[in-house]
């Protein structure tokens, strides 16, 4: 079946604006994560869901961060007032029930001018 | 909340010969230690798991090993190719179902 997809893959966008990224987690897996990706390093925690709630928030970095999954299944992460230090590889990852194996998106790679 | 430490950041070994990775968490209550390989501009890949309750896990070429008193586990790789060069990350999975990850290891294999 199909995997877990992200869009846009690139994402260039200029200090000070407002973008928006999504994660299609693979049918029927209740569990999706956000996670940021910087060059050389892993991936850094930022949000858990599980169903249409977040579970677990605790690794977004500031309140310009913002996730939403309102039906249980597409996610958008969305921030606010870009910052040059926002860009990174944006991954998604989901599960069958968060106790099981994740499995990750491509990722978004998002620049700020 | 946990910290997973990951060692070496770079590793060279000659094609066929083994290469070792080892992690170190700190959450002794974390109980799921998935290991994943990611290729240059690609998404990790999962390449093996290990769970608290087992010691050791094989699958062909690929071994995972958990000590679970001093809080480490390894990726061991025997006969290594060309095509396992990439960057491996180990991650520990806590009961709140959160991940924590290594900040990986570099592996380049020489033919």
């Amino acid at each position: 079946g199909a995997g877990v997809s992200q869009t846009p893959s690139n994402k260039v966008t200029e200090k000070g604006k407002y973008v928006e990224l999504r994660c299609d987690p693979i049918s029927g897996h209740t569990a999706l994560y956000w996670y940021r990706q910087s060059l050389g390093q892993g991936p850094e925690f930022l949000i858990y869901f599980q169903g249409t709630g977040a579970a677990d928030d605790s690794g977004l970095p500031n309140d310009r961060f913002f996730a939403v999954r309102p039906e249980g299944s597409v996610s958008t992460l969305k921030i606010q007032r870009t910052e040059r230090g926002d860009s990174a590889v944006y991954l998604c990852a989901s599960s069958l029930d968060g106790a099981d194996t994740q499995y990750f998106g491509p990722g978004t790679r998002l620049t700020v001018l | 909340g946990e910290n997973v430490e990951q060692h070496p950041s770079t590793l060279s070994v000659q094609e066929g010969d083994s290469a070792v990775i080892k992690c170190t968490y700190s959450d002794s209550a974390s109980n799921y230690f998935p290991w994943y390989k990611q290729e240059l501009g690609k998404r990790p890949q999962l390449i093996i798991d290990i769970r608290s309750n087992v010691g050791e896990k094989k699958d062909q070429r690929i071994a995972v090993t958990l000590n679970k008193t001093a809080k480490h586990f390894s990726l061991h790789i025997t006969e290594t190719q060309p095509e396992d060069s990439a960057v491996y990350f180990c991650a520990a999975q806590n009961t709140g179902n959160q991940f924590y990850f290594g900040t990986g290891t570099s592996l380049t294999v020489i033919p």
